[in-house]
């Protein structure tokens, strides 16, 4: 059975670039039958925002309102994929969420959500 | 981007009744629509799929129907496990975008 977990530091300071790890098993994060592997995040008492996707093929897709800051990755070799975050704010502070979707389906494999806060 | 609006944003509703959620996009979206339940400090779980589909597991109290631009979630007959927010989200072009979450209450 697939599984996620995100991985991440906690806190972050403005201006910083932030970094968070999704640890794929019970899977391969090469596999063509799981397409996309995906990053959403929820800021405290707010909705669901997707942040971007990466293809099991390595293209990926961003939120226009964050590309500029975006970047999602994948290592092969870790069985992980990772999303970093620059020049975060306190706008940034939310739980984030990593997930996978089969092709023309929606996220149904989720992870625990790992919370970042953004302060000084 | 394709805007997905959600209504009700909240409601109260007593155990046994009818409830519906419905979830509109800005153009069509074919079936490309999924529910989400979230319960407080808990991961979102997907309800329905493909617009109309169950997720394995989740009960029968819970339905989806629609196509194009305008898709309903309908539970049956609430439980008390129902009360949570509920989320739509649209799949069919990027950027995916979330409705902006119905949250059901107890009356």
């Amino acid at each position: 059975q697939l599984q996620l977990q995100e991985s991440g530091p906690g806190l972050a300071k403005p201006s910083e670039t932030l970094s968070l790890t999704c640890t794929v098993s019970g899977g391969s994060i090469s596999s063509s039958s799981i397409s996309y592997w995906g990053w959403i995040r929820q800021p405290p008492g707010k909705g669901l925002e997707w942040i971007g996707d990466i293809f099991h093929s390595g293209s990926t897709y961003y939120n226009p309102s964050l590309k500029s800051r975006v970047t999602v990755s994948v290592d092969t070799s870790k069985n992980q994929f990772s999303l970093n975050l620059n020049s975060v704010t306190a706008a940034d502070t939310a739980v984030y969420y990593c997930a996978s979707r089969q092709r023309g389906n929606s996220f149904d494999v989720w992870g625990q959500g790992t919370m970042l806060t953004v302060s000084s | 981007d394709i805007q997905m609006t959600q209504s009700p944003s909240a409601m109260s509703a007593s155990v046994g009744d009818r409830v519906t959620i419905t979830c509109r996009a800005s153009q069509g979206i074919s079936i490309y629509l999924a529910w989400f339940q979230q319960k407080p400090g808990k991961v979102p779980k997907r309800l329905i799929y493909a617009a109309s589909s169950l997720q394995s597991g989740v009960p029968s109290r819970f339905s989806g129907s629609g196509s194009g631009t305008e898709f309903t979630l309908t539970i049956s007959s609430l439980q008390p496990e129902d009360f949570a927010t509920y989320y739509c989200l649209q799949h069919s072009s990027y950027p995916l975008t979330f409705g902006q979450g119905t949250k059901v209450e107890i009356k």
